[in-house]
């Protein structure tokens, strides 16, 4: 079956510092590969995806991922955290259900705090 | 202002009594869904509608019906509303253009607790 893990349930970092955001996956094709955020009190917004191509994906708000096909991972990255990056971030994967639909498995989110 | 509205935002109900989140967006996107967030476990995908009359189940839909009457609305239905149905649930939207590739667009969200 097709998941979505995000090993950390929390990540701190200083301001300034770079920051990485965990994710791996478990697919039986190709994988679709969605990185969104939430703000308090917010939906989620949509910060970058990987469909093919360059392994590096950018993104909004200064945002990028590294796609990792032999580690079957996602990781976001950022170089310079703000403390408005300070959220709750999902990953996800696109998936076809058996009946033909398009289905999306979510991470369990992971809370980043971003000290000043 | 491209939207998914979601109504309403808060509700809090009593165990049994039907009620109905409304869905709607205004940017013509054949692809609806519907998720419920909860602590520790992420979104989980309730219901989704690939275009008007065409929906499919999730990875939690018991306890939940939809109907796709009109592209642009997805309202979600609890015929008995149960304690653990008490969560956060999200609509979301995205065109079908690219397929599985496609962005989805989430409305503000509906915070439900069932007592």
């Amino acid at each position: 079956a097709q998941s979505v893990a995000q090993p950390e349930d929390q990540v701190n970092v200083a301001e300034g510092n770079p920051l990485t955001v965990k994710c791996t996956y478990s697919v039986s094709g190709n994988p679709y590969l969605f990185w969104y955020v939430q703000y308090p009190n917010r939906g989620l917004q949509f910060l970058l995806k990987y469909i093919t191509g360059d392994n590096l994906v950018k993104g909004s708000y200064g945002f990028e991922a590294e796609f990792n096909k032999s580690q079957t991972s996602f990781h976001l990255k950022k170089p310079s955290a703000l403390v408005s990056d300070s959220a709750l971030y999902f990953c996800a994967v696109r998936d076809r259900s058996n009946t033909g639909g398009f289905k999306t498995i979510f991470g369990a989110g992971t809370r980043l705090f971003v000290k000043a | 202002e491209a939207q998914v509205t979601q109504n309403p935002r808060y509700l809090i109900t009593v165990t049994g009594k039907k009620l109905t989140v409304t869905c709607s967006q205004n940017m013509n996107h054949e692809y609806m869904s519907w998720y419920r967030q909860d602590p520790g476990l992420g979104l989980r995908q309730i219901y989704y509608s690939m275009n008007v009359e065409v929906t499919d189940k999730g990875d939690v839909p018991e306890g939940y019906k939809v109907s796709r009457k009109e592209k642009r609305n997805f309202p979600l239905i609890l015929e008995s509303p149960s304690p653990n149905q008490t969560s956060l649930y999200f609509c979301a939207s995205s065109p079908l253009q690219r397929e599985w590739t496609d962005t989805q667009y989430f409305g503000p969200g509906t915070r439900l607790t069932v007592l």
